[in-house]
């Protein structure tokens, strides 16, 4: 069965610093995974989605992932935090019959 | 190209009442799934429809049901609604010749 742990449930930088946020995977299969944003009050919106191409992902917002197989690993970054990224976020994996499973979820907090 | 509507945003019910949600997917996806968010158990998958079948059902009673409609049109329903029902309905919205899942705002249920 696919599942995803998101390894920190809160994570606070400062404006201006990088961003990780740490995803493993756990799939019988080459997965696709994605992560998304979701803002107080809203529903979720897509950052970037990996689906077997490159392993290096480019999303929306200067956002990126890399899936690394050997670590079963699909972390998030961003070089430079902005207020506005505060928010939380998922990563997603996919099962075999189009289901998404979602992690726990990672709350990003930016300090001015 | 308009997004994945959700109606109405918030509703207010009584335990033992029923409710029924809706949701319009992007114009062309035939496929819609609804998602359950609550603070105690995170996003958890309810169902999917495709083409007015059912593909999919997620672990939960049967007071929860939906159905989809000719125009890919679903709606949700909740019978007979419990205090833990409580929670952040969001329906996603695929083309499934595509990986993308698109959101919508989702309707806040409160059940008092």
């Amino acid at each position: 069965a696919q599942s995803v742990t998101q390894l920190d449930s809160h994570v606070s930088v400062s404006e201006g610093t990088p961003v990780l946020l740490r995803c493993n995977y756990s799939s019988s299969y080459s997965p696709s995974l994605f992560w998304y944003v979701q803002h107080p009050n809203k529903g979720l919106q897509l950052l970037l989605k990996y689906t077997s191409a490159a392993t290096l992902v480019k999303g929306i917002n200067g956002f990126e992932a890399e899936f690394k197989k050997s670590e079963t690993s699909f972390h998030l970054t961003k070089p430079s935090a902005h207020m506005s990224d505060a928010a939380e976020y998922f990563c997603v994996v996919r099962d075999s019959s189009y289901k998404l499973i979602f992690g726990s979820g990672t709350r990003l907090l930016v300090r001015p | 190209k308009a997004g994945v509507t959700q109606t109405p945003r918030y509703l207010i019910k009584t335990r033992g009442q029923q409710v029924t949600l809706s949701c319009s997917p992007i114009s062309g996806h035939r496929s819609v799934s609804w998602y359950q968010q609550t603070p105690g158990q995170g996003l958890q998958f309810l169902f999917e429809y495709f083409s007015e079948t059912q593909r999919n059902k997620g672990n939960f009673p049967g007071r929860f049901s939906g159905r989809q409609f000719s125009n890919s049109r679903s709606e949700m329903n909740v019978s007979t609604l419990e205090l833990g029902d409580s929670a952040l309905y969001l329906c996603a919205s695929q083309d499934r010749g595509s990986d993308g899942y698109t959101f919508g705002s989702g309707t806040r249920l409160t059940v008092v």
